[in-house]
């Protein structure tokens, strides 16, 4: 069965900390990953989103994440993080033929200023 | 063109009630799918369709009905309510073009909060 699991639920790092949130995935054929983003009180955002090609893809706000096949990764990265950055981070698989994505559990950031 | 339209917005129901949540889009896309979003749980997909007349359980379907007579709606039914079914409901519409593979962009609804008492 597809499956997307997101390996930290409840992360607090201080403002210019660095982040990275862990997602791994279980889906055969080809994959569109994607990093969705909810700021408190309102809806889902696309932060970025990788199909194929370069596997380090760059989004909004300064975030990037980098697909490694190998390990079925897609894991989130930001130099320095800043209070807006304050969210719920979901990572999500689709498979391009019947447009089903998959989330994650969500991991929950919050930065402290 | 107005993108994905979820109506209502809120809706309160009393265990046992039926309604029926519904979406629409203008952009003429073949996939639409319907999602639940609990604390913790992230969202999970109830129902998809890959274009009018063909639907499909997706991870959570019990309690829940869907179909797709025009390629615009996806309308959401819950033929009798329960406490479970409290959660903020979002449907997406997407569709797959060929760029460096085939990729498929998917577009978000605000959402229905729906409580069950």
């Amino acid at each position: 069965a597809q499956s997307v699991s997101q390996h930290n639920h409840h992360v607090i790092l201080s403002e210019a900390a660095s982040l990275e949130l862990g997602c791994n995935y279980s889906y055969g054929g080809t994959v569109n990953l994607f990093w969705y983003v909810q700021y408190p009180g309102q809806h889902l955002q696309l932060l970025l989103k990788y199909f194929s090609g370069d596997p380090l893809v760059k989004g909004i706000k300064g975030f990037e994440a980098e697909f490694i096949k190998s390990k079925f990764s897609f894991n989130l990265r930001k130099p320095s993080v800043q209070w807006s950055d304050t969210a719920e981070y979901f990572c999500a698989v689709s498979s391009s033929n019947t447009g089903k994505l998959i989330f994650g559990q969500g991991t929950t950031l919050q930065v402290k200023p | 063109n107005a993108g994905v339209t979820q109506t209502p917005k809120f809706q309160v129901l009393k265990t046992g009630q039926s309604m029926t949540l519904q979406c629409a889009q203008d952009m003429n896309h073949e996939y639409m799918s319907w999602y639940r979003q609990d604390p913790g749980m992230g969202l999970r997909l109830i129902h998809y369709s890959v274009g009018a007349g063909i639907t499909d359980q997706g991870e959570v379907p019990n309690g829940y009905n869907v179909s797709r007579s025009t390629t615009e709606d996806f309308p959401l039914r819950l033929l009798s309510a329960a406490p479970s079914q409290t959660s903020v409901y979002f449907c997406a519409s997407s569709y797959s073009r060929w760029g460096q593979g085939l990729e498929n962009i998917q577009y978000f609804g605000a959402g229905t909060r729906l409580s069950v008492l």
